[in-house]
């Protein structure tokens, strides 16, 4: 299968600060990519699309001004958690679809302190 | 509508046994049924998934039997082993979306 890498695998930062995830798709091109957010043992629940040349587009209930998320390139997706506060820790994990299937990122731990 | 209801929440098997998981939706517009497997801390990593123009797909010991007029699919795990043990996601998507609708999960826990 495909693969993604995501980085980093695990971040503590400390409340007000802002973290940075890195979503790359390593061996194909990706025009969008989704990112899910997963609280322990609870399902992924999809937070937003990230299009390559335009604007994200965010489920509803989800902050657009505080989960800023840029498609820089057709391989590399960023979600900026802005002013992160304790209830913001969360496992983040991002997908790339490639034809009809979904590539998972390891995903990355956010503990916010 | 969007939602994809999946049961057990969990489920214990012993090792050589069958392990069972199902999952129901409401929206016909699916038409894209994968199920993931989720080891703790790592990502989601696809197991199988089926369309609804078949009513069964295998891969290896996994199988998922889909039952369109039920609107209802499920994973059967054969020979179930301990390193099965894990949570598992059914998901469900439409058309070229790719994005995908998961089920609460289901943690296996397959003993020795």
């Amino acid at each position: 299968g495909a693969v993604v890498s995501q980085h980093p695998s695990w971040v503590i930062c400390k409340s007000g600060t802002s973290v940075k995830i890195e979503c790359r798709s390593l061996d194909f091109q990706a025009t969008t990519m989704f990112w899910y957010r997963q609280f322990p043992k609870q399902s992924l629940m999809l937070m937003a699309t990230s299009n390559e040349g335009s604007k994200a587009t965010y489920e509803q209930g989800v902050e657009k001004d505080k989960f800023l998320i840029n498609h820089a390139s057709l391989t590399l997706s960023t979600l900026t958690v802005t002013s992160a506060h304790p209830e913001d820790s969360s496992f983040y994990i991002c997908s790339v679809p490639l034809r009809t299937e979904a590539f998972f990122g390891q995903g990355t731990r956010l503990t916010v302190v | 509508q969007q939602q994809v209801k999946q049961s057990p929440q969990s489920l214990i098997v012993q090792k050589g046994g069958i392990s069972i998981i199902n999952c129901a939706y409401e929206n016909t517009a699916f038409d894209y049924f994968p199920w993931y497997q989720q080891f703790p801390g790592k990502g989601p990593a696809l197991l199988i998934a089926i369309r609804p123009d078949v009513s069964e797909k295998k891969e290896g010991r996994f199988t998922i039997s889909f039952n369109k007029s039920a609107k209802q699919f499920s994973l059967h795990i054969m020979d179930s082993q301990p390193g099965d043990s894990a949570t598992y996601f059914c998901a469900a998507s439409w058309g070229r979306s790719e994005k995908l609708v998961f089920g609460k999960g289901t943690k296996l826990t397959v003993n020795p």
